[in-house]
């Protein structure tokens, strides 16, 4: 079946250092994208969406890049800092935003970021 | 506040006993959602309802049960028939132009 995966469950970055958390999607109906953070026993945060229209989109410290020829989604994280320890999970949706269900809302596995002091 | 809550934060359930997840919700939003999280795991949609009083099984509806009697509200219960009910259970909810937000979820132990 189709399904969003990651390419690396951890990441360890250097305190100050950028992250680069990748995504890959197989679902070519997909056109909207939302990376997650998961800080340990609590709920999902929304981070940065992107919908299949656009290549990159920023944030405050964050950008998310999407490559739709070869199915690709990452989130990059600028001056990475020891509250950005968590997990980053990437989601997609075959539907609309506008209009559509997020019923069915695809999520990976997660990356575990670990930023060293 | 707006925001969405889930009680209780830590459940416990004997064998063969229902157990009901509490999600509620003061952002106006039409739809809502229950996930199950397992460890080191991604999150797998169980039900979904995008109206009061109608609602559609997600990908593992069984075992399972929701109503959708207030916009507010969307209680999920664990029945006896599901047969490995620990996880952590996450309530979302969302507008239909907007992403899902996520409550602080419950973690469900079977004694």
């Amino acid at each position: 079946g189709e399904s969003v995966g990651l390419h690396l469950p951890t990441l360890s970055v250097q305190e100050g250092d950028n992250s680069i958390i990748n995504c890959a999607y197989s679902n070519s109906a997909s056109d909207y994208f939302i990376w997650y953070k998961q800080e340990s026993g609590k709920g999902p945060q929304f981070i940065i969406d992107i919908r299949s229209n656009m290549d990159k989109r920023q944030g405050q410290r964050v950008t998310v890049l999407l490559n739709k020829t070869v199915k690709h989604l990452s989130l990059q994280i600028a001056a990475t800092q020891p509250g950005d320890s968590a997990v980053y999970f990437c989601a997609e949706t075959p539907s609309p935003r506008y209009g559509g269900s997020q019923g069915n809302l695809i999520f990976g596995k997660g990356t575990k970021l670990s930023v060293k002091p | 506040d707006g925001g969405i809550t889930q009680s209780p934060k830590y459940l416990f359930r004997k064998e063969g006993q229902n157990v009901t997840l509490s999600c509620e919700q003061n952002l106006n939003h039409d739809a809502m959602y229950w996930y199950r999280q397992d460890p080191g795991q991604g999150l797998r949609l169980i039900y979904y309802s995008q109206i009061v009083n109608d609602f559609q099984k997600g990908d593992i509806a069984e075992g399972y049960s929701v109503s959708r009697e207030k916009k507010e509200s969307f209680p999920l219960t664990v029945t006896s028939a599901q047969k490995n009910p620990t996880a952590f259970y996450l309530c979302a909810s969302s507008s239909q132009e907007d992403e899902q937000f996520f409550g602080p979820g419950t973690r469900l132990t079977v004694l």
